[in-house]
């Protein structure tokens, strides 16, 4: 069966400082990876998705960028983090082909001071 | 399209009784969608989905139902019980697009 892995659970760090959030999914080949930032009782913003390997698609234009450096592995970093990045970061999957629903890591909470 | 920057509606149901969580969809287009439940803290999860070629379609005391004339979804949970309150999302797409739209979100409060 499939799994997907998200860390670290709950991140706080200053403003100004870089970041680097990790996932990775097991049980499954190429899937469709993606990015999403759910601010305190919203709805879910899609920021980043990934094809394949090396191949990012972005949603929102801002200080946040993403990579795919291996099949499984999808990594949402900044260089300089706002107040404004506070937020519950979910990563998902989901296989290439028919049915298309995602299916959704646990999530990271990050709170920007 | 996302309604991220959207509060979410509230439903407030009794223990026991019958749910209905409504859903209006964006894009006439739209051949999928799908039913996430996130609990607090947690990663939403897949509940149940539905093609357009279908009305409606039944899991464990769970029915979608869609109406393509007035692109509206709704989810019914039967016997709501207290481990149902959480935030229910819809979601749609389109055959080959690898997106999903999602909803605003209802949350639900289970009284008992």
């Amino acid at each position: 069966s499939q799994t997907i892995h998200q860390w670290p659970a709950t991140l706080v760090q200053p403003v100004g400082s870089p970041l680097s959030l990790e996932c990775t999914v097991e049980g499954t080949s190429n899937p469709n990876l993606y990015w999403y930032r759910q601010a305190a009782g919203r709805g879910l913003q899609l920021l980043f998705y990934s094809v394949g390997i090396g191949q990012i698609s972005s949603e929102v234009p801002q200080n946040l960028s993403a990579s795919r450096p291996q099949d499984r592995q999808f990594i949402l970093s900044s260089k300089k983090l706002l107040l404004s990045d506070s937020g519950f970061y979910l990563c998902a999957w989901r296989i290439g082909a028919p049915p298309y629903e995602q299916y959704f890591g646990p999530g990271t909470r990050l709170t920007v001071t | 399209g996302e309604s991220v920057g959207l509060h979410l509606p509230t439903l407030s149901v009794q223990e026991g009784d019958n749910s209905i969580i409504n859903c209006a969809y964006s894009n006439s287009a739209s051949d999928y969608f799908i039913w996430y439940k996130q609990e607090s803290g947690k990663g939403p999860q897949f509940i149940i989905d539905i093609r357009s070629n279908m009305d409606k379609r039944q899991g464990q005391r769970v029915t979608v139902l869609l109406n393509k004339t007035v692109k509206h979804l709704s989810l019914q949970i039967a016997a709501t019980q207290p481990g149902d309150s959480a935030v229910y999302f819809c979601a749609e797409t389109l055959t080959n697009d690898y997106k999903l739209s999602f909803g605003a979100g209802t949350t639900v409060t289970v009284r008992a």
